[in-house]
């Protein structure tokens, strides 16, 4: 199985900021299928980005993914109150998919 | 509006086995994969299962493998899980999320989520 690494547990910043949260594979990532989600307390995770760079419909354009092979990035280029939240990634280049174990985005 | 219903929460001893469901509305649905996912309480994802849009092919995270079984009704636009052998490390928020109308395992819409809990 792929064991996705996500980096750093916890992010401290303010409104305004620009956040950029890692994801690295144990392995290369077939066809970069690489996808983002943002989970807010109490709700359920909301699909950002597949295909590595693919905003889903209705994502703001704060919001990129990029990276390929093994290593990802989901920036997010200036931090709304909303976007407050814990991020996961999720790779689904083998029908075993797995997640990352998440990143925290909280207000510092 | 897409939609994915999830039958409601219980709390099962170890050892028992329990029948989730999930229905759709709103999409087509013998064209989509789906998925279970389950969050523990205070932690992060772990997929559990998909099967595809025709019912041909599912597949199982190794936690549950040999104790879970995915399927799914197209006439009814529904998708079950079939939980045997429960163990407390089974409780958590069970989630069903669709994918996209393609071979691609990322999950475009997600349920509410049903909330199991194991113990005796």
């Amino acid at each position: 199985d792929i064991v996705l690494t996500q980096s750093p547990g916890t992010l401290s910043l303010s409104p305004g900021d620009r956040a950029t949260l890692s994801c690295r594979a144990s392995q290369s990532v077939n066809n970069n299928y690489l996808a983002w989600y943002q989970q807010k307390p109490g709700q359920a995770p909301r699909l950002l980005i597949s295909g590595a760079s693919r905003r889903a419909t209705g994502i703001p354009d704060r919001f990129s993914g990029s990276g390929s092979g093994a290593d990802f990035t989901l920036t997010i280029s200036r931090l709304e109150p909303e976007d407050f939240a814990v991020y996961y990634c999720q790779q689904y280049g083998s029908s075993l998919v797995t997640f990352g174990p998440g990143t925290k985005v909280e207000i510092k | 509006e897409v939609q994915l219903l999830q039958s409601g929460g219980v709390v099962i001893q170890p050892g028992e086995s329990l029948r989730l469901s999930c229905a759709a509305s709103g999409f087509t649905f013998n064209a989509d994969t789906t998925h279970w996912v389950r969050q523990a309480p205070g932690k992060g994802l772990e997929w559990v299962s998909l099967i595809t849009a025709d019912g041909s092919f599912s597949d199982y995270a190794d936690s549950v493998k040999g104790r879970f079984t995915i399927s799914r009704d197209n006439s009814k636009s529904s998708v079950y899980l079939q939980m045997n052998s429960l163990r407390s490390e089974d409780t958590a928020l069970y989630y069903c999320a669709k994918g996209p109308p393609s071979y691609s395992y990322y999950m475009d819409v997600w349920g509410n989520g049903t909330r199991v809990t194991v113990s005796s």
